[in-house]
């Protein structure tokens, strides 16, 4: 397995609240992701990241910013969480952006807002 | 626009049998084309990737999957299930936009295996 890790595995929190998703990576790849899962979606992108300090959006990004201070982080940040980001978050690494890498994906966190 | 169709959301058969998850795609280039398999409260995983170099594709656990152009199907087969198969499976287009590849999901297969 590709060296991902997600932290927290799980979170409940309130709305209205910040909450910061962090993954780590030992791979030392260039580009990292973070996608949402919920169910009839499949996975969609919130933001991605393809250096340190260069990060863009992806499909589902409002209510979401994101940082990148080293190689191998990569924060998701819900700066006010609702209801309605209530998912399954994925982070994801791949080695290259434009040469058809697949990703590697790391476990999962399960974010609950009340 | 690019799009992926994953024909069933649910699919069951027994421990023996051939598995058949059925997937149709829409793209105005020449598609990068992906599964991946993701397990309960796992993520997901890569089983085999078409990327214009062979139409049939082996991967892994016995896996393999068939790009055919014509009909713009990219379906996955095994010729016999194993109850460890049992899990959800996605069929993955990836685009080129900008400076990434984009990953279109289809909404999945829940793959059922009985005894």
């Amino acid at each position: 397995d590709a060296g991902i890790t997600q932290s927290p595995r799980h979170k409940v929190t309130e709305t209205g609240t910040p909450v910061t998703l962090r993954c780590h990576q030992t791979e030392n790849h260039r580009y990292m992701y973070w996608y949402r899962q919920d169910p009839g979606h499949g996975l969609r992108l919130i933001h991605y990241s393809y250096g340190v300090k260069d990060t863009d959006k992806g499909e589902v990004s409002d209510g979401y910013s994101v940082s990148r201070s080293k190689t191998e982080d990569f924060l998701l940040t819900l700066e006010s969480a609702t209801s309605s980001q209530t998912s399954v978050y994925f982070c994801a690494i791949s080695g290259v952006g434009t040469d058809n890498s697949p990703l590697h994906f790391g476990n999962g966190t399960r974010l609950t807002v009340t | 626009a690019q799009s992926v169709t994953q024909l069933d959301s649910h699919v069951s058969v027994s421990e023996g049998t051939p598995v058949l998850l059925r997937c149709n795609y829409s793209s105005s280039y020449s598609p990068s084309l992906f599964w991946y398999v993701q397990h309960p409260n796992k993520g997901l995983q890569l089983l085999l990737k078409y990327t214009s170099a062979a139409t049939l594709v082996k991967g892994i656990n016995g896996f393999e999957a068939e790009f055919k152009k014509s009909e713009t199907s990219f379906h996955l087969t095994k010729p016999s299930a194993h109850m460890s198969d049992a899990a959800e499976y996605f069929c993955v287009v990836s685009v080129l936009v900008g400076g990434y590849n984009k990953l279109i999901f289809g909404a999945g297969t829940r793959l059922a295996v009985h005894p």
